[in-house]
């Protein structure tokens, strides 16, 4: 069965800090791979998407930057983080072809201070 | 840009009332989903529906895709406490990547 991981699951950090934040995915290969925010209570904004190994589509300009060095490997990052890249972000994966169901991680709380 | 709008966005019922959610956008899409989220979780999915006109029914709960492809909708019969939660449609352009609505915050009181 597939698997997916994702941490830390809260986080507080200072502005102008980095960050990273990892996600993985067992059981599957060649996932699609997403990372999304949310605020509170609202809908999810797709920030970053990938249907392979370097191959990243940046859907909302920002101060954030994702990298997927492996196949199963996803990771947000930024060189320094602003008060409002705070929220609630989440990783997902879904299958690489047709239409299909994303399944997602539970998420990190970050808060930036 | 938000290409789903949700309506409402906030909705505070009665157990036993019925509720219809609506979904919608000005662009087509090859399938529609519907999840829910509990809070601090990710969403889970409730339905997908790919055929225009579909209607898919889980126990209480009835989802349409509109016949253009562009909207849906959820209806709950006779809401339950446990049906509180965040529901979220998402659309999705054949193999493209998955976009999310914005969100209908549904608080169902005993």
């Amino acid at each position: 069965s597939q698997t997916i991981h994702q941490w830390p699951a809260t986080l507080v950090q200072p502005v102008g800090s980095p960050l990273s934040l990892e996600c993985t995915v067992e059981g599957t290969s060649n996932p699609n791979l997403y990372w999304y925010r949310q605020a509170a209570g609202r809908g999810l904004q797709l920030l970053f998407y990938s249907v392979g190994i370097g191959q990243i589509s940046s859907e909302v300009p920002q101060n954030l930057s994702a990298s997927r060095p492996q196949d199963r490997q996803f990771i947000l990052s930024s060189k320094k983080l602003l008060l409002s890249d705070s929220g609630f972000y989440l990783c997902a994966w879904s299958w690489g072809r047709g239409t299909t169901e994303a399944f997602f991680g539970q998420g990190t709380r970050l808060t930036v201070v | 840009t938000q290409l789903l709008e949700q309506s409402p966005q906030f909705l505070s019922i009665q157990e036993g009332e019925n509720l219809t959610v609506y979904c919608n956008s000005s662009s087509v899409f090859s399938s529609l989903q519907w999840y829910r989220q509990e809070p601090g979780e990710g969403p889970v999915l409730l339905v997908t529906v790919v055929t225009g006109g579909e209607v898919k029914k889980l126990k209480r709960l009835t989802f349409q895709f509109g016949d253009a492809r562009k909207d849906s909708s959820l209806h709950i019969t006779a809401a339950q406490p446990g049906d509180t939660g965040l529901y979220l449609c998402a659309g999705q352009k054949y193999t493209d990547k998955l976009i999310f609505g914005t969100g209908t915050r549904l608080q169902v009181f005993p």
